[in-house]
């Protein structure tokens, strides 16, 4: 089956630069999303890799080494607002072609 | 654009007694899927409505639980005969067929307590 491994835990300055690792074992990898979820709220989509390579969006970029099969989130520019769990997830066939296996989530906490 | 909705979005029950959970994806999005979350970890795939067809099921899903999509429209998610373990929050999303299935839009979820 499926597994994701993500730090549980980061915590960083507001300004600061924050990555977050993501490895996964999978058959018949499509791709590697990441979501952020804050405190009672709803998982929001933040980015998508299907090739290698880094995408970037604002102050997130999401990059992917499938033959590593490691993935990472880079948030930049640190605000208190970013204080939120973050969690890789991936698309396979081993379990469906549709479904999102989600890793357990990164709790990030900005301080100031 | 409303959002995926979900209703309730809190429900306490017995053990033993059924309950049902209704989202409303975005109108203009075919792919609906049901998650479940409990605390301190990632959602967890249920199943998924490709308009009213139900083309996947985690093998997972106690047969417990049914969900339908009658219309290709709302969606509504069963747990019959709950049990103690079924306390989540229960997460809906959709999707668009003419973006990506990895761009999932979630609605708030319904938190399951089961007494």
């Amino acid at each position: 089956g499926q597994s994701l491994e993500q730090p549980s835990e980061v915590t960083a300055v507001e300004g600061a630069i924050v990555q977050i690792n993501c490895t996964y074992q999978t058959s018949g990898f499509y791709g590697l999303s990441w979501y952020q979820q804050h405190d009672g709220g709803a998982p929001t989509f933040l980015s998508y890799n299907a090739l290698d390579g880094l995408e970037e969006t604002g102050r997130f970029s999401s990059f992917l080494s499938r033959s590593d099969s490691y993935g990472y989130l880079l948030l930049q520019e640190l605000q208190m607002k970013d204080s939120a769990s973050y969690f890789c997830a991936v698309r396979a066939s081993d379990t469906g072609r549709r479904a999102l296996t989600f890793g357990s989530g990164t709790r990030l906490q900005v301080q100031p | 654009d409303t959002g995926v909705s979900q209703d309730p979005r809190h429900k306490i029950t017995k053990r033993g007694q059924n309950v049902t959970f209704r989202c409303d994806p975005i109108s203009e999005h075919n792919r609906l899927y049901w998650y479940r979350q409990t605390l301190g970890q990632g959602p967890e795939f249920l199943t998924y409505f490709q308009n009213e067809a139900q083309l996947e099921k985690s093998r997972l899903l106690s047969d417990r639980f049914s969900a339908e999509r009658p219309k290709g429209s709302f969606s509504t998610l069963e747990i019959q005969r709950t049990e103690q373990g079924d306390s989540a929050m229960y997460l809906c999303a959709s999707s668009s067929t003419s973006g990506s299935q990895d761009t999932q839009y979630f609605g708030p979820g319904t938190r399951l307590t089961v007494l």
